[in-house]
């Protein structure tokens, strides 16, 4: 079993410009999570889909952040235009309940 | 708002010794609780959980503890070792939605 899968792992940018994050959910799983981690907030849910319908994007900071799930191997988040606030690490989870859920590594997002 | 809240940002105990982790929230709609770990640079991963309609629930040397009218919950790790050295997350799920505390670096010295 690979697990959760994310990719970019580092992401460096600088303001302005669009930025896309990958997502393979674990086989098998109906719920693909998006979440946000910084050191003033902590991990923060933005976004949840179930059978690849988003359920509840209301994590979501503003406009410029999108989800997508066409298929149920595969989502994407993109940030656009990014700022420098946006710097964080996005973590994506799945899970074959909506209890227990497994991330992916990460990706460490940088904007200059 | 926190809901969910680990007032302890670092604990340091000694190897063989009982870690105790807590963790208060204040949605009595949270109706399943569970812990996380993590290292650096890594994905949290699942450690163990419990349901709200239990007070324990026991997985090798790792216990959680529910304290439902205290709206508290704990951790307890017996014996410690230095592999448990990590970032560990209280969460609770509510409708879906998991909402996690800001967790407490525990380290674990030899």
């Amino acid at each position: 079993d690979a697990g959760v899968i994310q990719s970019p792992r580092h992401e460096v940018t600088e303001m302005g410009q669009e930025v896309t994050l990958r997502c393979k959910p674990i086989s098998g799983h109906d719920y693909l999570f998006w979440y946000r981690q910084t050191m003033m907030r902590g991990l923060e849910l933005l976004i949840y889909f179930n059978n690849n319908v988003p359920i509840d994007d209301s994590g979501m900071p503003e406009d410029r952040f999108s989800a997508k799930m066409p298929n149920a191997s595969f989502s994407t988040l993109k940030i656009q235009p990014s700022e420098p606030r946006d710097s964080a690490v996005y973590f994506c989870a799945s899970s074959f309940s909506y209890q227990t859920q497994y991330f992916g590594p990460g990706t460490r997002l940088l904007v200059l | 708002d926190q809901q969910v809240k680990q007032n302890s940002p670092s604990l340091s105990v000694q190897e063989g010794r009982i870690s105790i982790l807590n963790c208060d929230y204040t949605n009595s709609m949270f109706d399943y609780f569970l812990w996380y770990k993590k290292y650096p640079a890594e994905g949290p991963t699942f450690l163990i959980s419990i349901s709200s309609i239990k007070d324990k629930n026991e997985d090798g040397r790792f216990t959680v503890f529910l304290n439902k009218s205290a709206k508290h919950l704990s951790l307890h790790i017996v014996p410690s070792q230095p592999g448990d050295s990590a970032v560990y997350f209280c969460a609770a799920s509510s409708r879906s939605k998991l909402t996690f505390g800001k967790g407490i670096t525990l380290s674990v010295r030899p």
